[in-house]
């Protein structure tokens, strides 16, 4: 069975400063890893993916992740935080068994917090 | 536009009274989901739908019931709701096979229950 753990359940930060938010994963075969931001009240949207290839995987708003497969992690970081990047963030992993894609399973979730 | 819609957005009901909560998508996408979310929980997995017709229990299922007669809607029905069911639920697509491994999923936009 697959599955993600988001280690922390708020990471504050400075406006400004670097940010990282922590992601590991357990699956079967090759991982296909994603990360989701969600503003209050609205919905998920797709931040970044890795399906295979360059281990340093850029999105929107600046985001960026590191994939590293010794150590199973999929990092979300960003060089300059903003405020306005403050949300709750979910990692997933999806994991596919040759018969087709499986579903996504998510982590718990993240909060950052970035402080002006 | 690409889109899965929910509705309703918000919905308040009493312990006992079926209801059901749409979910439709223009994408042609075979993998359909509902997540339920909770603080803390974050994204748990309902029901899922390969296709039509072919639907199976996710981690939570208890409680509720889903169809897929056609394959761009899938409901989710709640035949007794209970006050442990009050949530924000979302309805996810995506593709399958080969094509689905490089695809996160779609999202609604999520419908807040609250059932007292």
């Amino acid at each position: 069975a697959q599955s993600v753990a988001q280690p922390e359940d708020q990471v504050n930060v400075a406006e400004g400063n670097p940010l990282t938010v922590k992601c590991t994963y357990s699956v079967s075969g090759n991982p296909y890893l994603f990360w989701y931001v969600q503003y209050p009240n609205r919905g998920l949207q797709f931040l970044l993916k890795y399906i295979t290839g360059d281990n340093l995987v850029k999105g929107s708003y600046g985001f960026e992740a590191e994939f590293n497969k010794s150590q199973t992690s999929f990092h979300l970081k960003k060089p300059s935080a903003l405020v306005s990047d403050s949300a709750l963030y979910f990692c997933a992993v999806r994991g596919y068994s040759g018969g087709g894609a499986d579903g996504l399973t998510f982590g718990k979730g993240t909060h950052l917090i970035i402080q002006p | 536009e690409a889109q899965v819609t929910q509705n309703p957005r918000y919905l308040i009901t009493v312990t006992g009274k079926k209801l059901t909560v749409t979910c439709s998508q223009n994408m042609n996408h075979e993998y359909m989901s509902w997540y339920r979310q909770d603080p803390g929980l974050g994204l748990r997995q309902i029901y899922y739908s390969m296709n039509v017709e072919v639907t199976d229990k996710g981690d939570v299922p208890e409680g509720y019931k889903v169809s897929r007669k056609e394959k761009r809607n899938f409901p989710l029905i709640l035949e007794s709701p209970s006050p442990n069911q009050t949530s924000l639920y979302f309805c996810a697509s995506s593709p399958t096979g080969i094509q689905g491994r490089n695809y996160g999923y779609t999202f609604g936009s999520g419908t807040r229950l609250t059932v007292v």
